[in-house]
């Protein structure tokens, strides 16, 4: 019953290090998201991924790149990490992009930049 | 542009006590509405939805409908336990800008002592 799983939860970056945060979802569904989680802001959307072989910016997609590997995974990439990157990071799915269709959750992957 | 707007926290409560927390939206269209629920350390869960005006969402006590009239989806509680203690995000899911994905308010939290 895994759902949508991240990794790693947990990780420090220094300032211009890349990483890339890992997603996999055992739902066949077709739509996946990235999400940033700040203090007072709500979660915001920065990519997400309407069908296999699609992405699309978001709200806040500066800085990220992402990549929808097949239809289970949907990879996040930071480039250059920031200070201003210090967020939990989460990823979702959904079966489409209706309006109607609930979205799923994973359990978010904490970043501090250093 | 879609938005979400919540009442802030924390909303502080004794065992048993009555639970709202107000949301209200600005959206075009007909958008579908949800609540979401997170607990400490942990990624967000769906409590309940509601896809079209007048629809009442509920689970494990909780309930809320879709008012379009005055465009809100408040949350309620009859008996909160100390468990329900966690923040809460009113979000819609719309077009906005071309897409449909969640838009989120920026949490209540909620916390219930014995």
């Amino acid at each position: 019953n895994a759902g949508v799983t991240q990794t790693p939860k947990f990780q420090v970056l220094k300032t211009g290090q890349s990483m890339t945060l890992q997603c996999a979802q055992d739902m066949n569904h077709n739509s996946m998201y990235w999400y940033r989680q700040d203090p007072g802001m709500g979660l915001r959307l920065i990519y997400y991924s309407a069908s296999e072989g699609t992405t699309d910016k978001g709200e806040v997609p500066n800085g990220y790149n992402v990549s929808r590997l097949n239809k289970r995974e949907f990879s996040l990439r930071l480039e250059s990490a920031a200070p201003s990157q210090t967020s939990v990071y989460f990823c979702a799915s959904s079966e489409a992009t209706r309006a109607g269709n609930t979205i799923y959750f994973g359990e978010g992957s904490w970043l501090t930049v250093v | 542009g879609n938005s979400v707007t919540q009442m802030e926290g924390p909303v502080t409560l004794s065992e048993e006590a009555f639970l709202t927390i107000n949301c209200t939206y600005t959206a075009t269209g007909y958008p579908s509405l949800f609540w979401y629920v997170q607990y400490p350390g942990e990624g967000l869960q769906l409590l309940l939805k509601a896809t079209k005006a007048d629809d009442k969402g509920s689970n494990k006590g909780f309930e809320a409908t879709y008012r379009k009239e005055t465009t809100s989806f408040h949350l309620e509680k009859g008996s909160v336990q100390v468990s329900d203690s966690a923040v809460y995000f009113c979000a819609l899911r719309g077009l906005n800008s071309g897409y449909s994905t969640l838009t989120f308010g920026k949490g209540t939290m909620l916390l219930v002592s014995p």
